[in-house]
């Protein structure tokens, strides 16, 4: 099956601190995605990205936040200046090669702990 | 914006019986999904259906979708041990942008 990598798997940071988190998509597809999910509570879109740009944005993806794909295949998104309110798992996601965009492979996720 | 809703929050069933959970959403949709997520894992896709289609299996998997009511659920057969994680719907509207529920929680007694 299709796989999604994400690194760290655990980031412990400290409030104001800028984290990057990192993933590695399936190949050959344009879309890629972003959604969060605080401990306890529904998974939450936040950004998704076509052909390198940001398609679509949820309001929770505000200023602080930003993504890039800074070498063709893996894929960042950034927080700038982490809020206690960030802590939470962060999932990147994308269609498998084939597939229509329906259907979506996620990574493990990376848990974001902001003290 | 359009919410999907499960219930139960939690069940906790005998290996071996049938589990039912349901979904619930508010607004017209493109399709529903069913994701499993176990404690602290990534979301594994389950099963999809599209708005015009009224069920659909997979396995030991049973999804039905009632778009009059605005309803989902989801039937596994024949639970196993295995099948104790997170379940999750989460309905398409446009743009590829899944709007997710909380979740509902087995869990199967051996």
């Amino acid at each position: 099956e299709p796989e999604v990598t994400q690194t760290p798997s655990h980031q412990v940071t400290q409030m104001g601190q800028e984290v990057i988190l990192r993933c590695v998509p399936i190949s050959n597809h344009l879309y890629f995605y972003w959604y969060r999910q605080i401990l306890g509570q529904k998974v939450e879109f936040l950004v998704s990205f076509y052909n390198n740009e940001i398609s679509e944005k949820s309001e929770i993806f505000d200023d602080q936040f930003s993504v890039e794909r800074p070498d063709g295949s893996n894929f960042t998104l950034k927080i700038r200046s982490t809020k206690l309110e960030d802590s939470a798992m962060y999932f990147c996601a994308s269609p498998s090669p084939g597939e229509s965009n329906e259907k979506l492979f996620f990574g493990s996720g990376t848990q974001l702990s902001v003290l | 914006s359009q919410q999907g809703e499960e219930d139960p929050q939690a069940l906790s069933i005998q290996e071996g019986e049938n589990a039912t959970m349901n979904c619930s959403y508010k607004t017209s949709i493109n399709n529903l999904q069913w994701y499993r997520q176990n404690s602290g894992r990534g979301l594994v896709h389950l099963i999809l259906i599209r708005s015009n289609e009224r069920e659909k299996h997979s396995g030991r998997l049973r999804v039905t979708l009632d778009t009059s009511k605005k309803s989902s659920s989801l039937l596994i057969t024949a639970s196993r041990a295995a099948d104790t994680a997170s379940y999750f719907c989460a309905t398409e509207a446009s743009n590829y942008q899944l709007i997710w529920g909380a979740g509902t929680k087995l869990i199967i007694k051996p």
